[in-house]
C-alpha cells in the first residue's frame, strides 16, 4: 500500500514563483490536510478537505491555495512564493473526522530564496 | 487559541526507560495521539487514547492520561536506538469547528548507546 504520497519531496522556489504540491492517497480517506512544520512549532494546518470538492481554511491560509477535484488528490498551490514559505510541507488523510488518526506523506521539502 | 505543550529534549541511555509528558489546555478533548517522526519522513502514528480511558498499554509503549491535570505521559520502556526521534503530542476536540488536531511542537528523543 502506498498510504499517502507527496511530491516532490524537496524544491527551490525564487521569490514570487509559484508551484503546485500534489497529495495522493489510495486509502479512500474522505478527509485530507495541508499542514506546514516550521521547527519548534511543531504542525500548523493551512488547509483541509472533508471530501471531494470541498475545501476549508485552517489555522495558517493564507498565500496559499488548495483544491479538491478528486477524492483521492488534494493539491496546495502558491501562487507568489514568499521566503515565509520556507518550510517542510506534510499532506494527511483521515477516514472520516480528524478524531481518527490521520496518515501523514513523506513530506516536501520547501525553500524559497 | 487552544495550546499543547512539550519540552523539546529528552535524553535516554539504551535500556532506560523514556517519559515524553505533554499539557493540553483544552479540556473538551476527547482524543490525544502520540505521533513519532523519524529523519526525513511523516509523522507516523504510534498509539492513541480516549478521554474516558486514563492507561493504555501497547507492548513497549504505555500511554497515561490525567486528565483532571490535563496532563499526558508517553512511557516507552527498555528504549533502543531505534526510538530516537521526535515524538509529537495532539489532540483534538469534536465540536471544535475548525475540523483541527492540534500538535505540540514535538519532543526530540535521543538514545545514547
Amino acid at each position: 500500500n502506498a498510504g499517502v504520497t507527496q511530491t516532490p519531496k524537496f524544491r527551490v522556489l525564487k521569490t514570487g514563483q509559484s508551484m503546485t504540491l500534489l497529495c495522493a492517497q489510495d486509502m479512500n480517506h474522505e478527509y485530507m490536510y495541508w499542514y506546514r512544520q516550521d521547527p519548534g512549532m511543531g504542525l500548523r494546518l493551512i488547509h483541509y478537505s472533508v471530501g471531494e470538492g470541498t475545501t476549508a481554511k485552517g489555522e495558517v491560509p493564507d498565500g496559499y491555495n488548495v483544491s479538491r477535484l478528486k477524492k483521492q488528490n488534494f493539491l496546495l498551490g502558491l501562487e507568489s512564493a514568499a521566503p515565509s514559505q520556507t518550510s517542510v510541507y506534510f499532506c494527511a488523510s483521515s477516514y472520516r473526522g480528524p478524531n481518527q488518526p490521520q496518515h501523514f506523506g513523506d513530506g516536501t521539502r520547501l525553500s524559497i530564496l | 487559541g487552544e495550546d499543547v505543550e512539550q519540552s523539546l529534549f529528552l535524553s535516554v541511555r539504551e535500556g532506560d526507560s523514556s517519559v515524553i509528558n505533554c499539557t493540553y489546555t483544552d479540556s473538551s478533548s476527547t482524543y490525544l495521539y502520540w505521533y513519532k517522526q523519524e529523519p526525513g519522513a511523516g509523522l507516523q502514528l504510534l498509539t492513541y487514547i480516549f478521554s474516558n480511558m486514563d492507561m493504555k498499554q501497547d507492548q513497549r509503549l504505555t500511554v497515561l492520561l490525567n486528565k483532571k491535570d490535563k496532563h499526558l505521559s508517553l512511557r516507552i520502556a527498555d528504549t533502543q536506538t531505534g526510538d530516537s526521534a521526535i515524538y509529537f503530542c495532539a489532540e483534538t476536540n469534536p465540536l471544535d469547528n475548525n475540523n483541527d488536531m492540534r500538535f505540540g511542537a514535538g519532543t526530540r528523543l535521543t538514545v545514547k548507546p
